[in-house]
């Protein structure tokens, strides 16, 4: 069955970027039906959607976020990537890729395939 | 685009059944049939529970329904188990390709 694994350092530094890789098992990133997500939860409070990205290369950020983030796939790697930028003590949280449902590029619907969620501290 | 509302919390004895709420607008919730819900344990990654506004995954009990009125959805659990405790989120598509979640509602099995 498809499963994505988050991966990344769990610690950077105020004012600078933050990256992470989501790697795709058990099945094609390149499906035409799936829209790749990154997902942001802050410890002790709720779910904040950051961006997604189709496997082509089109995306779609949270305009709260969208001057820093950049969300980027590799195919060849079955994998796709977050880059947030100037972070702050504020981006402290887990960080979850997602899979969402959005058959024949339409509408995303749903999030049906999360990873484990990987936690990122902003400190010095 | 704010969050949607939900209600902080929720309770409920085991057999019982409990609704909660996830108010938008006519941009996101009233407008569009793509209303999830999603149940999160503690420490763990969220399960979608519910999608476009009332239909089931496979391998989720009968027990969990959603329906929409308006701009505000709705989360019944009846029944409620134990293992129900958990966070629950609610999630809308709110056009020009954006996402909302809510704020989430703890439940909690008295």
């Amino acid at each position: 069955q498809v499963q994505l694994q988050e991966s990344g350092p769990g610690l950077v530094k105020p004012s600078q970027t933050l990256s992470l890789i989501c790697t795709v098992s058990g099945g094609s990133i390149s499906s035409g039906d799936y829209y790749w997500n990154w997902i942001r939860q802050p410890p002790g409070k709720g779910l904040e959607w950051i961006g997604y990205i189709f496997y082509s290369g089109s995306t779609y950020y949270n305009p709260s976020l969208k001057s820093r983030v950049t969300i980027s796939v590799d195919t060849s790697k079955n994998q796709f990537s977050l880059r947030l930028s100037s972070v702050t003590a504020a981006d402290t949280a887990v960080y979850f890729c997602a899979r969402a449902w959005a058959p024949r590029k339409t509408t995303l619907r749903y999030f049906d395939l999360w990873g484990r969620g990987t936690l990122v501290t902003v400190s010095s | 685009q704010s969050a949607l509302t939900q209600p902080p919390s929720a309770s409920g004895s085991p057999g019982q059944s409990v609704t909660i709420s996830c108010t938008g607008t006519s941009s996101d919730v009233g407008g569009y049939n793509y209303v999830s819900w999603y149940q999160q344990h503690a420490g763990k990654a969220p399960k979608l529970i519910i999608y476009e506004v009332t239909k089931r995954p496979s391998g989720v009990p009968d027990r969990f329904s959603g329906s929409r009125s308006g701009n505000t959805a709705s989360l019944t659990v009846s029944g409620l188990q134990a293992e129900d405790e958990a966070d629950y989120y609610c999630s809308s598509y709110a056009g020009s390709n954006n996402v909302l979640f809510g704020g989430g509602t703890k439940l909690t099995v008295l």
